[in-house]
């Protein structure tokens, strides 16, 4: 079936540097892909859609400049978290819709794992 | 705005033992209803949907029933095994946001023992 692969699953900085965090679609092409982010024992809030060769739309109170979102090609799309703080740590999560999955609808999302950031 | 409310966790249950984990939601219009599971170091997954009123989503012997009058979307399954062990997440897909565009609930952590 559809994978969806998140890289890397965990990661550690500094505040005030920068982290990038990779979805990629792995045996299918994806139009569109989603960036989610999870607060302990709190919903997943979805902070931007991100279409491919276009730029990304942000959720209402989402900073653009702070997550940005680049989605070059139909099977990879980046998170780049700019200067981090520690307010940042939480878990991000990439979902990309199989344009080419016609039986299964356009409901149907592919999640990634999760990428667990901590910023000291 | 569109919520989804779904109860906390964890849920402990011994094998074979009856799950109910309840979903409630808020919108506006008739939203698809999901319910996704995610099993330790793995993605979200779908486990069953339903896209109308009264309509039953079932998969691997969960079942859950849209009721439109008390706006919810309850997961049951009548004898849950240890493999059932995982986050269970209530989501909607709001009319106007497109069907790609799901809210999810905070996720019920269940944990079945043998």
């Amino acid at each position: 079936g559809a994978v969806v692969s998140q890289h890397p699953s965990w990661v550690i900085c500094k505040s005030g540097t920068s982290v990038k965090i990779e979805c990629r679609s792995l045996d299918f092409q994806a139009t569109t892909m989603f960036w989610y982010r999870q607060f302990p024992k709190q919903s997943l809030m979805l902070m931007a859609t991100s279409n491919e060769g276009s730029k990304a739309t942000y959720e209402q109170g989402v900073e653009k400049d702070k997550f940005l979102i680049n989605h070059a090609s139909l099977t990879l799309s980046t998170l780049t978290v700019t200067s981090a703080h520690p307010e940042d740590s939480s878990f991000y999560i990439c979902s990309a819709n199989n344009a080419g999955d016609y039986l299964s609808g356009a409901n149907v999302l592919t999640f990634g794992a999760g990428s667990r950031l901590t910023v000291l | 705005g569109d919520s989804v409310t779904q109860m906390e966790g964890p849920v402990t249950l011994s094998e074979e033992a009856f799950l109910t984990i309840n979903c409630t939601y808020t919108a506006t219009g008739y939203p698809s209803l999901f319910w996704y599971v995610q099993y330790p170091g793995e993605g979200l997954q779908l486990l069953l949907k339903a896209t109308k009123a009264d309509d039953k989503g079932s998969n691997k012997g969960f079942e859950a029933t849209y009721r439109k009058e008390t706006t919810s979307f309850h997961l049951e399954k009548g004898s849950v095994q240890v493999s059932d062990s995982a986050v269970y997440f209530c989501a909607l897909s709001p009319l106007s946001g497109g069907y790609n565009k799901l809210i999810f609930g905070a996720g019920t952590r269940l944990a079945v023992h043998p």
